[in-house]
């Protein structure tokens, strides 16, 4: 069974750092592409980075650009996100995806992880 | 960055009913479109992707249509786990957008 399972979620003040990570397993990881997708608190989806096999290439939203570093351990199964300068507005569930179709890009994801909260607060 | 009206944003329907989701694009984007289901609490699932290809073990009465600028969700016979919020989302040019959700909901 294909699983993806998120941690490092917590509560930080503005300008504060975080560390999320991705736990993958019941697949071939490295022949997957990765993202992290958001979802603010009874909000919609919001993509935030995505990374493609090797780590070789990676995309961010401008939302997030300059703050955040999306990077992936194929050797641990794991996709990882560092979130810098954190604002009230990055107050999110932040969901793990993979790319439907092993060895390429898609831009669309299946399945996702149930997410883990971040929530940036004074 | 390529902008999506999904409408509409709150849908009331009956377990029996056919109901349209719509989502439509501020420019053309072939039929790179996928739609997700999202139950509270849990994990969006996607249900299509290819504007109108069914993911493996979603039932046969979710349908996709459309292409360019105008996309629909089709669900042919409302079931009791169909309530849900859905997304359309675009992944023809960078960053993948989604729509703002359709929030279905028992009559």
């Amino acid at each position: 069974e294909v699983q993806l399972v998120e941690s490092g979620g917590g509560v930080v003040r503005p300008g504060g750092s975080l560390r999320l990570s991705c736990a993958a397993s019941g697949f071939t990881f490295d022949d997957y592409g990765m993202s992290w997708v958001r979802q603010a608190p009874g909000k919609g989806l919001e993509w935030v980075s995505g990374i493609n096999w090797n780590g070789g290439s990676t995309g961010y939203a401008d939302s997030v650009k300059g703050r955040f570093t999306i990077s992936r351990d194929n050797a641990k199964n794991s996709l990882y996100l560092q979130m810098n300068s954190l604002r009230a507005e990055d107050t999110a569930l932040y969901h793990c995806a993979r790319e439907g179709k092993a060895t390429v890009t898609t831009w669309w994801f299946d399945p996702w992880g149930q997410g883990t909260l971040v929530t940036v607060s004074s | 960055v390529i902008w999506m009206t999904q409408s509409p944003s709150l849908l009331s329907a009956s377990t029996g009913d056919r109901v349209i989701i719509s989502c439509r694009m501020s420019q053309g984007i072939s039929s790179y479109l996928a739609w997700y289901q999202q139950k509270p609490g849990k994990a969006p699932e996607l249900l299509i992707y290819a504007a109108s290809t069914l993911q493996s073990g979603v039932p046969s009465r979710f349908s996709g249509s459309g292409s360019g600028t105008d996309f629909t969700l089709t669900i042919s016979c409302l079931q009791s786990e169909d309530f849900a919020t859905y997304y359309c989302q675009q992944y023809y040019s960078f960053p993948p957008t989604f729509g703002q959700g359709t929030k279905l909901e028992i009559k």
